[in-house]
């Protein structure tokens, strides 16, 4: 079975400072993807940003970008000045293209103080 | 809107009883999914249909069916309920390629299911 560890159960981090998640996964596969999702306490999932194995370079959405180091199957979610709407869960979950399916790591809660 | 639309939102069943959990899209996706999260838990892929026709077991299929009624609807049936089955239950759907090109998957609002 494809393993995702996020290291980090709980994080803090101060407004307006930037905040580095981290996620490792297991996959021979090589071709996968790699999404970020954020949920918030009212429980929705919402989509942050993406990244494609065979992209060259790291993902960019607004605050949002992708630490991505494949050799070491890598990729750190960084979220840069921290707001206290950022509050909620964080899943990183891969895509595995021979398989059809998003598996997800176990989440990482984000506090962000005033 | 289109998107994912999960009924009931809220069941409390006891022990031993049987209910479904509906799913239905209007995105014409291909490939349906159905996860639980436990508290404070990442989703846990339950079992899944590429296409219309096909289901797979995911990561936690004990307890469960599912059937894929047609493109639009993929339904998760507890057949005998149990305190463990107590869950977050998300329907998602994606058309399956596109998840190597970043369109990800769309979920829906969950369902919050307490087995008493």
């Amino acid at each position: 079975a494809q393993k995702i560890t996020q290291t980090q159960p709980g994080m803090f981090v101060q407004e307006k400072e930037a905040v580095t998640l981290d996620c490792t996964y297991d996959t021979s596969d090589p071709s996968y993807g790699l999404f970020w999702y954020k949920q918030p306490s009212s429980g929705e999932m919402i989509f942050l940003i993406y990244q494609g194995s065979y992209d060259q370079q790291n993902a960019t959405e607004g605050r949002y970008s992708l630490n991505f180091q494949k050799a070491r199957k890598s990729a750190n979610l960084v979220i840069s000045a921290s707001q206290l709407g950022d509050s909620a869960m964080y899943f990183c979950a891969p895509f595995y293209g021979n398989t059809g399916k998003l598996i997800f790591g176990q989440g990482t809660t984000l506090q962000v103080k005033p | 809107n289109a998107g994912v639309t999960q009924t009931p939102k809220f069941q409390v069943l006891k022990t031993g009883q049987s209910m479904t959990l509906q799913c239905a899209q209007d995105m014409n996706h291909n490939s349906m999914y159905w996860y639980r999260q436990d508290p404070g838990m990442g989703l846990r892929l339950i079992y899944y249909s590429a296409s219309e026709g096909t289901t797979d077991k995911g990561e936690v299929p004990n307890g469960y069916n599912v059937s894929r009624l047609n493109k639009r609807e993929f339904s998760l049936r507890l057949e005998s309920a149990a305190p463990s089955q107590t869950s977050v239950y998300f329907c998602a759907s994606s058309e399956r390629d596109r998840g190597l090109r970043g369109y990800g998957y769309t979920f829906g609002s969950g369902t919050r299911l307490t087995v008493v």
